[in-house]
């Protein structure tokens, strides 16, 4: 059963970089068959979709997020990174980690997830 | 962009029918996914692809999709139901998720 777990620093000061990695287990991150994703959510507010990496290594992310986006894998690792650029106390959310199959031309169902990892914005 | 629009709560009383919305422009012609959440937990998926029911998910959960709506149904509503509900279709590679719905089990 595949499985994710978020690591890094629960506090960053603003203007700075989030920086955020997640761990990939039983499945191999380079499997063709999935895609790597991660999604926010403010305390108290709804899901928020960052962004996602595929196994050709394309990625695509919201565009309200204004380019501030990077996400990555590290084949070594069995992980996937996500940094954000330019922080401020609206970026303060619990960050969640997900995956799911690709199949049919189109990513599929967010079928796995981490346990989520707040991270706070503040000096 | 594309936007999906949902209630913000939706009642039910125990053992009845639940019925959650989510509007968008033509959504018919897209995958929707519904996931639910319960408080402190991460989101699980309990439709795919319209209405598709994963492995674990009971049979009282049922979802459809057309024109501008979709919707999920939730039967014989139970107390352990009471959550977050949110859809989410792909537009482009790039995903959306509706604001989400309060299922309140009275």
């Amino acid at each position: 059963q595949l499985q994710l777990q978020e690591s890094g620093p629960g506090l960053v000061k603003p203007s700075e970089t989030l920086s955020l990695a997640c761990t990939v287990s039983a499945v191999s991150i380079r499997a063709s068959s999935y895609y790597w994703g991660w999604i926010r959510q403010p305390p108290g507010k709804g899901l928020e979709w960052i962004g996602n990496i595929y196994y050709s290594g394309s990625t695509y992310d919201n565009p309200s997020l204004n380019s501030r986006v990077t996400i990555s894998v590290d084949m070594s690792k069995n992980h996937f990174s996500l940094k954000l650029s330019s922080v401020t106390a609206a970026d303060t959310a619990v960050y969640y980690c997900a995956s799911g199959r690709y199949g049919y031309g189109s990513p599929g169902a967010l079928d796995y997830w981490g346990q989520g990892m707040l991270v706070t914005v503040s000096s | 962009s594309y936007e999906l629009t949902q209630s913000l709560s939706v009642s039910v009383a125990l053992g009845q029918t639940a019925r959650i919305t989510c509007g968008g422009n033509n959504i018919g012609s897209k995958n929707v996914y519904w996931y639910q959440q319960q408080p402190g937990q991460a989101p699980v998926v309990v439709i795919y692809r319209d209405s598709n029911r994963p492995p674990g998910i009971p049979e009282r959960f049922s979802g459809s999709n057309s024109g501008n709506t979709a919707t999920l149904t939730i039967s014989r509503a139970q107390a352990g139901d009471e959550a977050d509900y949110y859809c989410q279709v792909w537009d482009s590679n790039t995903g959306v998720f509706g604001g989400g719905t309060k299922l309140t089990v009275l």
